[in-house]
Parts: C-alpha cells; sequence; structure tokens
C-alpha cells in the first residue's frame, strides 16, 4: 500500500504560467517531506523540503505547502518555465529531522510539461 | 567537485549470474544509500550506510542482495543470484549531514545517473 501517493501522472502547463503539483500521504508520523526532480537518464535532484513544523516553504520560484490535517503537500513553480519539464517526485520520512532515520518513501512522480 | 558516480551505467545479465553494482559517493560523505526503482513502481530505498556502517538495511529485499562499503568510501551492491525481478534503475545517493546553527539537518542527497540492469 503506498503510503505516499501523487494521483496525477502527468500535467501540462504554459510558460509563465503556475505549475502545481500534488502529494498525498497516509502515515501522520511523517515529519518531513522533499521535493525532487528527475531528467531522463539522470538521478534525481533534491528541490525543496519542509518540515511538519511548518506549513509553507519558499525558494524562488518553488514553494512547498503542507497542509497536515488533510495529509496535503503541493509544490508551485511560478513562473514556470521549459527548462522545469522534468518528472517531480514527492519524498517523505519519519525521524528525518531527529538525525535517526534517513529512509525516503517516494511517490510514483507526475511529469510536468511547459510549453513555450 | 565530482558529482556520485555509479557503474556500470547498463548491464543485461542472464538469469542465475552475479551483478555487481559499484558507487562512489562525493568525496567526504559520511552517508551513503541505495534506491530501485523497478519499472511502473516507486523509487524504494534499500539501504543507508553511515561511513562502513549499515544504518538501515530494512529496505534489501532478500538475502540475495549484499552490500558493502569499504573503508567507508566507494559501496558495492552485489545481485547473486539475478531473478528476473531485481530488474529495475538502482540509484546510489550520498549526503553529509551538517546541523546548522537553526537548529535543523542540512541532509541534501546527492544521487547518481543510476544503473539499468536488466535481468533477461
Amino acid at each position: 500500500d503506498q503510503q505516499v501517493k501523487q494521483n496525477s501522472p502527468s500535467l501540462s502547463v504554459q510558460e509563465g504560467r503556475i505549475s502545481i503539483l500534488n502529494c498525498d500521504y497516509t502515515n501522520s508520523m511523517f515529519d518531513y517531506f522533499l521535493w525532487y526532480k528527475k531528467y531522463p537518464a539522470e538521478g534525481p535532484t533534491f528541490l525543496i523540503s519542509i518540515s511538519s513544523i511548518k506549513d509553507k516553504n519558499e525558494d524562488g520560484r518553488f514553494t512547498v505547502f503542507l497542509n497536515k490535517s488533510a495529509k496535503h503537500l503541493s509544490l508551485h513553480i511560478v513562473p514556470s518555465q521549459p527548462g522545469d519539464s522534468a518528472v517531480y517526485f514527492c519524498a517523505a520520512s519519519v525521524g528525518f529531522l531527529a538525525g535517526n532515520n534517513r529512509k525516503l518513501i517516494w511517490g510514483l512522480g507526475t511529469s510536468l510539461a511547459v510549453n513555450p | 567537485e565530482a558529482g556520485v558516480t555509479q557503474f556500470p551505467s547498463h548491464s543485461v545479465i542472464e538469469k542465475g549470474q552475479t551483478v555487481t553494482l559499484r558507487c562512489d559517493p562525493i568525496s567526504g560523505h559520511d552517508n551513503l544509500y541505495w534506491y530501485r526503482r523497478v519499472m511502473g513502481k516507486e523509487i524504494k530505498f534499500l539501504l543507508h550506510f553511515v561511513k562502513e556502517s549499515k544504518q538501515d538495511e530494512s529496505g534489501m529485499p532478500n538475502n540475495r542482495f549484499l552490500a558493502e562499503r569499504t573503508g567507508g568510501t566507494y559501496s558495492t551492491l552485489k545481485v547473486q543470484p539475478a531473478e528476473l525481478e531485481d530488474s529495475g534503475v538502482y540509484f546510489c545517493a550520498s549526503s553529509q549531514d551538517l546541523f546548522d546553527l537553526g537548529g535543523a539537518w542540512n541532509t541534501e542527497a546527492f544521487f547518481g545517473q543510476g544503473t539499468r540492469l536488466t535481468v533477461v
């Protein structure tokens, strides 16, 4: 049973518009969430993270929102650029911040296409 | 600075054979992780080394898989004997945990490009 779910396999947006990628989780013990970006034939690249004590984290064009009551997080990319076209993975962990656990549980990924 | 490198990039072997995957982490990174992505499924954690010690090997599928990290540097993942269901992309990642002044861990993990293993 998947603990981290990315229900949209793909998303297509126009350049300059906002991209919103969603992620739902079932394990209420998760205390750290990460987004990774992956280009074909490359490994995942860390993008942004958020701990469960926060509800928002922002880094340039990327913002992650966490709604613990809904067990939902989202990644906003504004404005979207063609170079953002990639597969985006949501991942989560229990005990990450305490240094006890580095095991990440991953979603299936969402393929984002940003059209010029 | 060199990133995480994995060898080989591709491997095709017959069922029953042995394959050894290698990962060279970023120099100075104490943490090394192995992950696997089977086609159509999510990336799954296999194990975590801290230096030469196995911190967490709860994701290793079975005893056909053996991971080592000699001297806390590079790591190998051996599959012996390989089965069809072992096919997938094996990723290695490394990180150097830094506890910053804000009281948070800076634990960004850097991934290698992966080894695509095909068992036929």
